[in-house]
């Protein structure tokens, strides 16, 4: 069984840009969040998207934004990018509520 | 506001030398408490989920107890490919949001 993808692995865009990255859960799996991971703040939640609906959202600007298709992959988008957004952004599925989060391997996004 | 606390943040370990990872938490209504292990640059691999004080489960040299306060992760008889950070996390009353500690990094020296 295929894991979680992510796509790109790795991202180098400029102040003020924006970027989208991509996760593809695992086959069968409705939930997708995403979190980052920086060395200050560690791992915190972004937001979390179950049958195409935003059920859970963490504490972060309304630059930091998702969705989900049909198919459970899922986007986030982080537009007028900042220095303190370079991050490892990582995606995690999970079959519904109370079931295990499964990880991607992250997409390593760095601003200059 | 849920927290979670690890300690000690690193640890240093020789082969063999066996030990605990603690990971104390404040939630409003646990669902679940998760152990992950991170190597550098990739995603977190799951480990366990436990559920409700008490409860104990096992995976090769780890083993993970739960509290109504805190978690342990045992590591018996390290290897050097046990060497990782463990990241716990919580699941709140509602929703798939997990909240992580900062983490355990673990060094196992041959």
């Amino acid at each position: 069984k295929a894991g979680v993808t992510q796509t790109p692995r790795y991202l180098i865009k400029t102040r003020g840009q924006q970027v989208t990255l991509s996760c593809s859960p695992i086959s069968g799996h409705r939930s997708v969040s995403w979190y980052q991971q920086t060395p200050g703040q560690g791992l915190q939640f972004l937001f979390e998207y179950f049958s195409e609906t935003q059920r859970n959202k963490g504490n972060f600007p309304g630059r930091f934004s998702g969705r989900q298709f049909s198919n459970s992959r899922s986007e986030m988008n982080v537009s007028t990018l900042e220095l303190g957004d370079s991050a490892l952004y990582l995606c995690a599925s999970s079959a519904g509520v109370d079931n295990e989060q499964f990880f991607g391997p992250g997409t390593r996004l760095t601003v200059l | 506001e849920d927290q979670v606390t690890q300690s000690p943040e690193a640890l240093r370990l020789q082969e063999g030398e066996s030990s605990s990872l603690n990971c104390s938490y404040t939630v409003s209504g646990l669902r679940g408490l998760f152990w992950y292990r991170q190597d550098p640059g990739k995603g977190p691999e799951f480990l366990f989920t436990l559920y409700s004080a008490g409860e104990e489960k096992e995976k090769e040299r780890l083993k993970a107890t739960l509290t109504k306060k805190e978690s342990f992760l045992h590591i018996t008889a390290p290897k050097p490919e046990d060497s990782a950070t463990y990241l716990c996390a919580v699941q709140e009353a509602a929703g798939n949001k997990l909240t992580f500690g900062g983490g355990t990094r673990v060094l196992v020296k041959p």
